[in-house]
């Protein structure tokens, strides 16, 4: 079975600085997804971000980029030049062949200015 | 990008009464759906896979009859609440995935349903 632990449930940072999300997992499959979603007060999922688990090469999205390490099964999440905009709630997640998603437990993430 | 609508937004029914939350996939067709729920500042648990033209699967401790699932059509899935009561109250998020999208990754949320059960 796949899990995804996020051992961070609040963090906080400094608008124009840089933080790091935690994420770590669990998989059987050999080909698969990692994803980094941001969601809003609205509640609307917004895909930040995506890793192709047999790409080395992390992936980056302007401000947002991951650090994965594959053997330890970690994904994390590094947000620089925070913005007010930045916060909400992130949650890490898993896709496997089927696209079904296991997400992790959250990280609410809050933008001091 | 790809849009996928959620109806109703919001809803508020009484205890014992049935509740139909529609997914629809607005410019692409999705041969499975996916329905999640989500309780006050807690993640989102996945509920079901919905597929298109067959039945629906179901995750571990999710009752099958009393979160009736059908994808009657490649556009459209629909879970429906019967019997409703207070614990039911939660937001339901559904999510699709284009017909060539199986292990691409890529899939599409809706905007979500917020149901209150009085």
């Amino acid at each position: 079975a796949q899990t995804v632990t996020q051992s961070q449930p609040e963090m906080s940072v400094q608008e124009a600085e840089t933080v790091t999300l935690s994420c770590t997992y669990d998989t059987s499959e050999s080909d698969y997804y990692l994803f980094w979603y941001k969601q809003p007060p609205s509640r609307q999922m917004i895909l930040v971000i995506r890793q192709e688990a047999y790409k080395q090469q992390n992936a980056t999205e302007n401000r947002f980029s991951v650090n994965f390490q594959k053997a330890a099964k970690s994904f994390s999440l590094k947000i620089s030049d925070s913005q007010l905009g930045d916060a909400a709630m992130y949650f890490c997640a898993h896709g496997g062949a089927t696209n079904k998603l296991i997400f992790g437990t959250g990280t609410l993430l809050a933008v001091q200015p | 990008g790809a849009v996928v609508s959620q109806h109703p937004s919001w809803v508020i029914c009484k205890s014992g009464t049935s509740v139909k939350i529609e997914c629809r996939s607005l410019d692409f067709q999705a041969t499975t759906m996916f329905w999640y729920r989500q309780f006050p500042k807690q993640s989102l648990m996945l509920m079901a896979t919905s597929n298109e033209g067959s039945k629906a699967t179901y995750e571990q401790g999710v009752e099958k009859d009393k979160f009736l699932i059908n994808h009657a059509s490649l556009t459209l899935s629909t879970l429906t609440v019967t019997s409703a009561h207070p614990e039911d109250s939660s937001f339901y998020i559904c999510s699709a995935s284009p017909g060539q999208g199986a292990g691409t990754g890529e899939l599409f949320f809706g905007e979500g349903s917020r149901l209150t059960v009085l």
